[in-house]
């Protein structure tokens, strides 16, 4: 079936450790996003990626960093400098890229730093 | 900063009921709404995307109209039933590639 997946669902790390999620989509999609949700916020957009090998910072890019070597896959860096990691990240993707057709989300990772 | 603002933030309606909801936005540099569905455990999935001023989309019993002259859409599901339960989330593309959410509505159905 198409779709995208993310891993794992549930993530631990300790302060100061670097964490990769992991997003794959095999709708031949060729814009990918993450986005982060906190309580009683909205989904805010982290980093998006219109075209392999190019990305864009969203509104809270700091902190973290990706990577697009794959039309299939955009993996997102949480770094030891992303001063509160704690939440859970939903991964997207759309075609054609832009956003007047409808984006397909994963079913999140929730990463807790202790 | 475009603000996009949902109301209420989280409703309780009996089985068989009527319900709406609304977005609104500013209605400057309007691209595209969007709507979507976000049941627990599960992915968020696309209800409506809309794009012009009086647009009124319909999936079932749920439809959704978009006033984008005074910025705002509102989402009406009739006869509610207990799969309708989850959170409704409204986005706006503001022109610049982006979607920026709201904060959603959760909407409960009792049974």
């Amino acid at each position: 079936d198409g779709g995208i997946t993310q891993s794992p669902k549930y993530l631990f790390r300790k302060e100061g450790q670097n964490v990769t999620l992991s997003c794959e989509q095999n709708l031949n999609h060729d814009a990918m996003y993450w986005y982060r949700q906190d309580p009683g916020q909205g989904l805010r957009l982290i980093y998006y990626s219109q075209i392999v090998n190019d990305f864009q910072k969203g509104d809270i890019a700091e902190g973290y960093s990706v990577s697009r070597e794959k039309k299939e896959s955009f993996p997102l860096t949480v770094t030891s400098a992303q001063k509160n990691p704690t939440a859970f990240y939903l991964c997207a993707s759309s075609s054609p890229p832009g956003t007047n057709t409808e984006a397909f989300f994963g079913q999140g990772t929730r990463l807790t730093v202790v | 900063i475009l603000n996009v603002e949902q109301s209420p933030q989280s409703l309780h309606v009996q089985e068989g009921d009527s319900t709406n909801f609304t977005c609104s936005f500013p209605s400057s540099n309007f691209y595209a709404l969007h709507w979507y569905r976000w049941e627990t455990a599960k992915s968020p999935e696309a209800l409506f995307v809309m794009t012009l001023n009086g647009d009124e989309k319909k999936k079932g019993r749920i439809s959704a109209t978009l006033n984008t002259k005074e910025g705002y859409s509102y989402l009406y599901i009739k006869g509610s039933q207990p799969e309708d339960s989850a959170t409704y989330l409204c986005a706006l593309n503001f022109g610049n590639e982006k979607l920026t959410f709201g904060t959603g509505t959760r909407l409960t159905i009792i049974p």
